[in-house]
C-alpha cells in the first residue's frame, strides 16, 4: 500500500459547484498534514495545515480522521482560478520526512 | 524578492555529462530539500539538510549528491546523466520546530532534459 493515496481525478466540475477530495494514509503515526496546490509548470505551495479539529480557509475546508486515516478537501463555489493539482501532504513523527500524494487534478469550467 | 532561488530553469545536456544545480533560500529557513517530479508528476524527495547536515537521503542513485555550503544554499550535483534523470528538480526549504507543522517553500523548478 503507498503512503499516502489520492484519487488522480480529473475532476471536472462548473463554476460554482462544490467538490471534495479525500486522501488516505497509511502510516498511523503521521503527525503533520496540509494540502498544497500546484499550478501547472509551476512549483507547489501551501494551501492549508489540516488540524485535528478541522479548519476552514474562505471557500476552503480541510478535515482529519485519524481513525480512517485520511484527510479530505472541501472547496465551494468553485471559481476557474480553482483549477489546479491538489497534492496531500503527510509528515511523519520524529523525522523530517514529507511524503507527498500524487495530486488531484480539477478542472473548473465556466 | 525570491525566497527560493533555483540556477539554471532549464538544462538540457547529453548523457554521460555532469552538471549541476544550484538552490538559494534568503528566509532564514534551517532545513532545504531537493524534490523530483517526474513525467508522471509524481513528487518524491531526495534529500534533506537541516543546519547544513545531511538528515534524509532517500534511494538515490550515488550519482546524485548534494552539497550544502551554508544554511542558505543547497546545491545538486549529478554525474553521469543518464535518461531516466529526465524530470523537474524542485528545492524548497523550512524552518523546523517542534510540531513539524512548517510549511515548505519552493523554488520556481529547474527543467532537466537528458538527450
Amino acid at each position: 500500500r503507498k503512503e499516502v493515496e489520492q484519487d488522480p481525478g480529473p475532476f471536472n466540475v462548473p463554476e460554482g459547484a462544490t467538490v471534495a477530495f479525500n486522501c488516505t494514509y497509511s502510516n498511523s503515526a503521521s503527525q503533520s498534514f496540509f494540502w498544497y496546490r500546484q499550478d501547472c509548470r509551476k512549483e507547489p505551495k501551501l494551501l492549508m495545515s489540516v488540524y485535528s479539529s478541522g479548519n476552514e480557509d474562505g471557500r476552503f475546508t480541510a478535515q482529519l480522521n485519524r481513525a480512517s486515516q485520511y484527510i479530505s478537501l472541501l472547496i465551494r463555489d468553485s471559481k476557474l482560478s480553482d483549477s489546479a493539482t491538489y497534492l496531500c501532504v503527510i509528515r511523519n513523527t520524529g523525522g523530517f520526512k514529507t511524503i507527498f500524494g500524487a495530486g488531484t487534478r480539477l478542472f473548473v469550467k465556466a | 524578492d525570491t525566497a527560493v532561488s533555483q540556477t539554471p530553469k532549464y538544462l538540457v545536456t547529453q548523457m554521460g555529462n555532469d552538471k549541476s544545480i544550484k538552490c538559494e533560500q534568503n528566509l532564514g529557513h534551517d532545513t532545504m530539500y531537493w524534490y523530483k517530479q517526474d513525467s508522471k508528476k509524481f513528487l518524491k524527495i531526495m534529500f534533506s539538510y537541516n543546519n547544513k547536515e545531511l538528515i534524509i537521503n532517500e534511494t538515490v542513485p550515488n550519482r546524485f549528491s548534494p552539497k550544502s555550503p551554508d544554511k542558505a544554499h543547497l546545491n545538486l550535483h549529478i554525474n553521469s546523466l543518464e535518461l531516466g534523470d529526465s524530470a523537474v528538480y524542485f528545492c524548497a526549504s523550512s524552518q523546523e520546530g517542534d510540531r513539524a507543522r512548517e510549511t515548505q517553500y519552493f523554488g520556481p523548478g529547474t527543467r532537466l532534459l537528458v538527450l
